[in-house]
């Protein structure tokens, strides 16, 4: 079974600084990957995702994702980020060959935090 | 404009008392999902749906049940059996389901229901 860790639960950074989001999978076959931010009482919508070709993913918002096959990680980073990006950032990965049942795993959130 | 309904936002129920929430969608898409968001716990699956009038079990179904008599509609009972039915509750849907495992998924704003 596929898994997801997000390794930080909790990102507080100061506006106009970089930032990284990391996301690590578990999985022993090739892998579809996602993210996904949620604002506070609201649903998610897909920042991006790689599917295939190269690894260097780039989203909305000014976000952008590397994926690493041997490292099996898939950051988000951001080189600026506004107040605006304060939301829960949730990294989820399928299988492609999952054939009839389909299965997106989440990993368990990151709050970016950011501050004037 | 295209998108996912959930009914009502916010719900409050009493101990031992089923509730049905609801979920509507107009981006003419296969299949619907619905998911349950704890804090600190990302999301987990619930319920999907690929077609009409037939569905699976997600990764925590017990205590809950679906239909889906029409396309466009998804609605999700809590029954009294759920332990913990306090959470939020979010439904999703996307193209093809699990024969096309990377198209993402579109959220509704979710329902946060209170049990006491």
């Amino acid at each position: 079974a596929q898994s997801v860790t997000q390794l930080d639960s909790q990102v507080p950074v100061f506006e106009e600084a970089p930032v990284e989001l990391r996301c690590n999978y578990s999985s022993s076959v090739s892998v579809y990957l996602f993210w996904y931010v949620q604002y506070p009482n609201q649903g998610l919508q897909l920042l991006l995702k790689y599917l295939s070709g190269s690894t260097l993913v780039k989203g909305i918002n000014g976000f952008e994702a590397e994926f690493n096959k041997s490292q099996t990680s898939f950051h988000l980073r951001k080189p600026s980020v506004h107040i605006s990006d304060t939301a829960e950032y949730f990294c989820a990965v399928s299988d492609p060959s999952g054939g009839s049942n389909y299965k997106l795993t989440f990993g368990k959130g990151t709050l970016l935090t950011v501050n004037p | 404009d295209g998108g996912i309904t959930q009914s009502p936002k916010y719900l409050f129920r009493k101990e031992g008392q089923n509730v049905t929430l609801s979920c509507e969608q107009n981006l003419n898409h296969d299949a619907m999902y619905w998911y349950r968001q704890d804090p600190g716990q990302g999301l987990r699956l619930i319920y999907y749906s690929q077609i009409v009038n037939d569905f699976q079990k997600g990764d925590i179904a017990e205590g809950y049940s679906v239909s889906r008599e029409k396309k466009e509609s998804f609605p999700l009972t809590v029954t009294s059996a759920q332990k913990n039915p306090t959470a939020f509750y979010l439904c999703a849907s996307s193209w093809q389901g699990g024969r096309m495992p990377n198209s993402p998924l579109h959220f509704g704003n979710g329902t946060r229901l209170t049990v006491t």
